[in-house]
Parts: structure tokens; C-alpha cells; sequence
């Protein structure tokens, strides 16, 4: 199947600092990607839906200034955690569709982030 | 909104037995496709078997199965010859007209040995 890549897996970062979380559709082009916010023990949560050249539609309570999406390409969207703080430790999981070819949405394999 | 829902946390199953993990939905849209995921410790997100609604055959995956009954809104995974390497979480996902994938709350799985 197609292969999504996430980069970093892991990253520990000090509170008021930003991350950066990339995601990159490797063998095909993605016009919309998926943001997820996993908790432990918990189900997956969309953030945001990224779509390419236009603004990203945010969910219901998700702060958008806090957690910006790029999608500058059609196979890269960035995540960036402005201003991070510990409240804000979690498992983020992205995923994207090669929405010309009726396949399912493939994921990148995770970022565990980590505020101290 | 979509729901989805999985009733049971917990599941265990000995080796090589059969074990069928529940999931319902509700939504009110006559097109969309229903997915089973399986994430081990790694956290990777792993498609086990998709469904779409306009199909009336149960997709089939090798050992793992899907009993989909549209009218009940249910949408169970059955795993034949369980082996180790199923424990995982599994995750049932409702995928709807725009593209959103909503997921129930996990099904942990143990395989006994």
C-alpha cells in the first residue's frame, strides 16, 4: 500500500517553545490530509482536515492559532504546536488519501510529543 | 454527526480460536464505507479490512471477516485461527460523504497462548 511518513517520531520539547510535525505522502499525491490527536488509552480525535493551497478546516474546539497546519504541497502538511505546553503532551497521527484511486486513508506512523 | 460505537474494551481469545469484535454506527447517510484498523504497541495504524455500504457481500480479508448489516447499523470483525500476532487494538471506523474518518473507542484484543 502506499506509505505515509511522519517525522519526528518522538520529540520532547521545553513549555512556550513550538513543534514542528511533518507528514508526507511518499508514492503518491495527497490533496487532503487528516490530523489526529490520540490520548493514552483512547480512540483517535480529528483536529483538522489539510487541505492542499487552501486554509485547513479545524474541528469543533480545536484552537487554530495553537495548532497550525500547512499544506504547501501535495505531499507534505506540517503540524506546528505554537506555544506548547504540558497539557498538550499527546500522540499526534496523520493520514492522507491518493483521493484519485478509491483506496482507503494510509497513516503516518505517529509523533509521541512530549512538554516539559 | 457520525457515531460509532464498540461495546467491548476487552476482548481475549486462546490461539487458533475464532473470537468477533462488535461495532455499531448511526448516521443517517445512505454512502459511506466502514474500516476495521488494527494498532499494536508501535502505534502504527494498520487497515484490516474495509467495507463499502452499497455492497451487500461481507469483505474478506484472509482470516479476518466482516459480518456488515446495513439495516442494524452493525459492523463486526471476525478473526479465524487467531494467532499471537493479532493482539493489537482494534479500532472501527466510519468514513463519511467527506472523507472524515470517525473511529469507536478501541477493542483491546489478547491472544492467549
Amino acid at each position: 500500500g502506499a506509505v505515509v511518513s511522519q517525522h519526528p517520531s518522538w520529540v520532547i520539547c521545553k513549555s512556550g517553545t513550538s513543534v514542528k510535525i511533518e507528514c508526507r505522502s511518499l508514492d503518491f499525491q495527497a490533496t487532503t490530509m487528516f490530523w489526529y490527536r490520540q490520548f493514552p488509552k483512547q480512540s483517535l480525535m480529528l483536529m483538522a482536515t489539510s487541505n492542499e493551497g487552501s486554509k485547513a478546516t479545524y474541528e469543533q474546539g480545536v484552537e487554530k492559532d495553537k495548532f497550525l497546519i500547512n499544506h504547501a504541497s501535495l505531499t507534505l502538511s506540517t503540524l506546528t504546536v505554537t506555544s506548547a505546553h504540558p497539557e498538550d503532551s499527546s500522540f499526534y497521527i496523520c493520514s492522507a488519501r491518493d483521493v484519485t484511486v478509491n483506496t482507503e486513508a494510509f497513516f503516518g506512523q505517529g509523533t509521541r510529543l512530549t512538554v516539559v | 454527526a457520525q457515531t460509532v460505537t464498540q461495546s467491548q474494551p476487552e476482548m481475549s481469545v486462546q490461539e487458533a480460536e475464532t473470537v468477533t469484535l462488535s461495532c455499531t454506527y448511526d448516521t443517517s447517510e445512505s454512502d459511506y464505507y466502514l474500516f476495521w484498523y488494527k494498532q499494536p504497541p508501535s502505534r502504527q495504524m494498520i487497515l484490516v479490512i474495509r467495507q463499502e455500504a452499497y455492497k451487500q457481500q461481507n469483505a474478506t480479508e484472509n482470516r479476518f471477516s466482516v459480518n456488515f448489516q446495513k439495516a442494524a447499523k452493525s459492523f463486526s470483525l471476525k478473526i479465524s485461527d487467531s494467532q499471537l500476532g493479532d493482539a493489537a487494538m482494534y479500532f472501527c471506523a466510519y468514513r463519511s460523504e467527506n472523507e472524515k474518518l470517525t473511529f469507536g473507542t478501541g477493542t483491546r484484543l489478547t491472544i492467549i497462548p
